[in-house]
């Protein structure tokens, strides 16, 4: 069974430009949770997918946003990015609502 | 008050002794609670979850769940080196949001 796979695995962009992160989750999962995780500290949520639906965000700016596709897989947008945005951004998956996340290797963002 | 809180150590413990991670929840609506154990660099990765009050075992870990002290907790027996890493504790609150707590860095010393 393949893993949650992210796309890109680094990203470099410039501050005020627009990042797109890309997510798959595993086969049979149909929700897709997004984290940030700073440089040494923990993992803040940041959107949760479901059905193709949000149904739930973190306390994130509203230039975090995303969307969840027909297939389940997911994208993070973050526009204006600022430098704290630099961080190591995390994808997860779920069965079900209280089944445990399975965690895709991230996608490391650098803002400059 | 943060959702879900942990010592964020370091805590060190002789190889071969048992170590004891802690965990507390704000939220008395949580029903789910899971372990993840995340070494530097990489992505988290599940140790286990718990959702029932009492202790669950998987091979040398036993986690414990005591909802109403909200209260959660991993131990390792016979603690490796390559036990050493982060280990965190989230819980799915009543808002279906899964929150992690900060962290436990744990270090098993040779």
């Amino acid at each position: 069974e393949a893993g949650v796979t992210q796309s890109p695995t680094h990203l470099i962009k410039t501050r005020g430009q627009q990042a797109t992160l890309r997510c798959s989750p595993i086969s049979g999962h149909t929700s897709v949770y997004w984290y940030q995780q700073a440089l040494g500290l923990g993992l803040q949520f940041l959107l949760w997918y479901d059905e193709g639906e949000e149904r739930n965000r973190g306390n994130f700016p509203p230039r975090f946003s995303g969307r969840q596709f027909p297939n389940y897989s997911s994208e993070l947008n973050v526009n204006a990015l600022e430098l704290e945005d630099s961080a190591l951004y995390l994808c997860a998956s779920s069965r079900q609502k209280s089944r445990p996340l399975h965690f895709g290797n991230g996608t490391r963002l650098t803002v400059t | 008050q943060k959702e879900v809180e942990q010592n964020s150590g370091p805590l060190s413990v002789p190889e071969g002794a048992i170590a004891s991670l802690n965990c507390t929840y704000s939220d008395r609506g949580s029903q789910s609670f899971f372990w993840y154990r995340q070494y530097s660099g990489k992505s988290p990765e599940l140790i286990m979850f718990i959702y029932s009050n009492g202790d669950k075992e998987d091979g040398r870990f036993t986690a414990q769940l005591n909802k109403a002290s909200q209260y959660v907790s991993l131990l390792i027996r016979d603690s490796q080196p390559s036990d050493s890493a982060t280990y965190l504790c989230a819980g799915k609150t009543s808002y279906d949001k899964v929150i992690f707590g900060p962290g436990t860095s744990l270090s098993v010393i040779p």
